[in-house]
């Protein structure tokens, strides 16, 4: 079966840097996704990461490890408003999306 | 980024009554548009792969006949739940691929429904 892990709950404090893991089995592979998804709001794109290694986006950078079926999305210099669900999401080999159930991070001041 | 939109974003309705939610690529053609369902605390759920010109790809466990798609142009899905029910009341997501950007989904700011 088709399965993406990443924690159900973080915490981190403002300023600080957090990594949020993410590890998938899937049929396929043609890429893998971040999205940011604030309380009763839709998902907003973060990254997408087909090759190995890591893609910078200001605070933000997705890490890719195709072998290790594994990504991280780290986030730096942390701000209140980053308080979120985070989605992980890989494109299989039918091009369609397999979600993850998202990791709540809760940023303490 | 592609920007989606969704109308209308709040919905109250009686049960029995039916209706529609129509989701819109502003600045890209979409060939290929989904629609998601979200429960309160929960991940999205795909409920329906939309393609333009033919018939949706509905999830398993979708019934077709209640939540009747209609993808009738590169820009417009439209998803009508119909005889909608309490247990119907959700957030209603949708989002559209831009081929220009590969894969990439862009995601519409959701329809909440709310059955009484």
């Amino acid at each position: 079966g088709q399965n993406i892990d990443q924690p159900t709950e973080m915490t981190a404090t403002e300023g600080a840097i957090v990594q949020i893991n993410c590890t998938y089995q899937t049929s396929g592979f043609n890429g893998l996704f971040w999205y940011q998804q604030h309380a009763g709001e839709a998902p907003t794109f973060l990254s997408y990461n087909v090759l190995d290694g890591l893609e910078e986006k200001g605070r933000f950078s997705s890490f890719l490890s195709r072998s290790k079926g594994y990504s991280y999305l780290l986030l730096k210099e942390l701000q209140m408003k980053d308080s979120a669900s985070y989605l992980c999401a890989v494109l299989d080999s039918n091009y369609q999306l397999i979600w993850g159930a998202g990791t709540k991070l809760i940023i303490k001041p | 980024g592609a920007v989606v939109s969704q109308h209308p974003s709040w919905v109250i309705c009686k049960s029995g009554t039916s209706v529609k939610i129509e989701c819109r690529s502003l600045d890209f053609q979409a060939t290929t548009m989904f629609w998601y369902r979200q429960f309160p605390k929960q991940s999205l759920m795909l409920m329906a792969t939309s393609n333009e010109g033919s018939k949706a790809t509905y999830e398993q466990g979708v019934e077709k006949d209640k939540f009747l798609i209609n993808h009738a142009s590169l820009t417009l899905s439209t998803l009508t739940v119909t005889s909608a029910h309490p247990e119907d009341s959700s957030f209603y997501i949708c989002s559209a691929r831009s081929g220009r950007e590969g894969e990439t989904q862009y995601f519409g700011p959701g329809t909440r429904l709310l059955v009484l």
